[in-house]
C-alpha cells in the first residue's frame, strides 16, 4: 500500500502559532494533496502539488515536497481558531484515476 | 449543481436491512468516487466510476456492496444486508476528469448508523 502517513496524529497549538503537519509516502507518485475535513464530514481541498514541483503557497499555507525522502509537509502560519480541524494529505499511484488518504493529523488551535 | 449533494445526511439502520446512498456529482464532472471513513479514521476507497462504467471496484469490501451510475451523473451506493461494522460516513467525490490532476470536490457524507 502506498497510503500516506500524517505525523503527528494530533496537534495542539496556541492561536498566532504556525503548524507542521508532515505525510510520507511509499511508492513514487505525481501528484500529491492535502485536505481539510471539519467536524467529520467533507473534505475540502486545499492545495495539489506535482511531484516536479518542490513548494506551494496558497494565502497561509505553504506545501514543500521532497520526493527524495518521499515526504510531504504541511504549514499553516499565523493558525486561527477556525483552523482547528483534520487535514489529510492524498497520493496518486504515480499516474492512475486515484488518490489514497492517509489518517490524518488532527490539529486543534487554542483561542 | 454547485457542489456535491449526498443524501441522505443520515441514515439509522437495523441490522439486516437494505440502504441506499445518493450521490449528485457536479455537472460536468465525469469521475465520481466512493469513500468511507469509519470514526476518526482515514478514508477509505470504494469505488470509482468514469462515466456510468466503474473501472475500479477493488475497494468494495464485500458483495453485499454495489453501486451504479446512470446518465454520467447520479451515483447510487447499495448496501445489502447492512451490518454493525457498515457503521461509518460514505463520502462521495467528484472531479472534472478521470486521473489525478484535479482535486476532488467532496460532499458532506451520509453518516450510516447500523443498530
Amino acid at each position: 500500500s502506498q497510503q500516506g502517513e500524517e505525523d503527528p496524529q494530533a496537534l495542539s497549538i496556541q492561536e498566532g502559532e504556525n503548524a507542521t503537519m508532515n505525510c510520507s509516502y511509499k511508492t513514487s507518485i505525481n501528484n500529491l494533496q492535502w485536505y481539510r475535513q471539519n467536524s467529520g464530514r467533507g473534505l475540502v481541498h486545499l492545495i495539489l502539488i506535482r511531484s516536479n514541483e518542490r513548494e506551494k503557497h496558497s494565502g497561509r499555507l505553504r506545501v514543500t515536497l521532497d520526493t527524495s525522502k518521499k515526504s510531504s509537509s504541511l504549514l499553516i502560519t499565523a493558525s486561527r481558531a477556525a483552523d482547528t480541524a483534520s487535514y489529510f494529505c492524498a497520493t496518486d499511484a504515480g499516474g492512475t484515476y486515484k488518490y489514497i488518504f492517509g489518517t490524518g493529523t488532527r490539529l486543534k488551535v487554542l483561542a | 449543481g454547485a457542489g456535491v449533494s449526498q443524501s441522505p445526511s443520515n441514515k439509522v439502520t437495523e441490522k439486516g436491512k437494505d440502504v441506499e446512498l445518493r450521490c449528485d456529482p457536479i455537472s460536468g464532472h465525469t469521475a465520481l468516487y466512493w469513500y468511507r471513513q469509519s470514526l476518526g479514521q482515514g478514508l477509505e476507497f470504494l469505488i470509482y466510476f468514469q462515466g456510468n462504467s466503474a473501472p475500479d471496484k477493488s475497494g468494495l469490501p464485500s458483495d453485499r456492496f454495489s453501486a451504479e451510475r446512470t446518465g454520467g451523473s447520479v451515483s447510487t451506493l447499495t448496501i445489502q444486508r447492512t451490518q454493525q461494522e457498515d457503521s461509518a460516513v460514505y463520502l462521495c467525490a467528484s472531479s472534472p476528469t478521470g486521473g489525478t490532476n484535479y482535486g476532488y470536490t467532496f460532499g458532506s457524507g451520509t453518516r450510516l448508523t447500523v443498530v
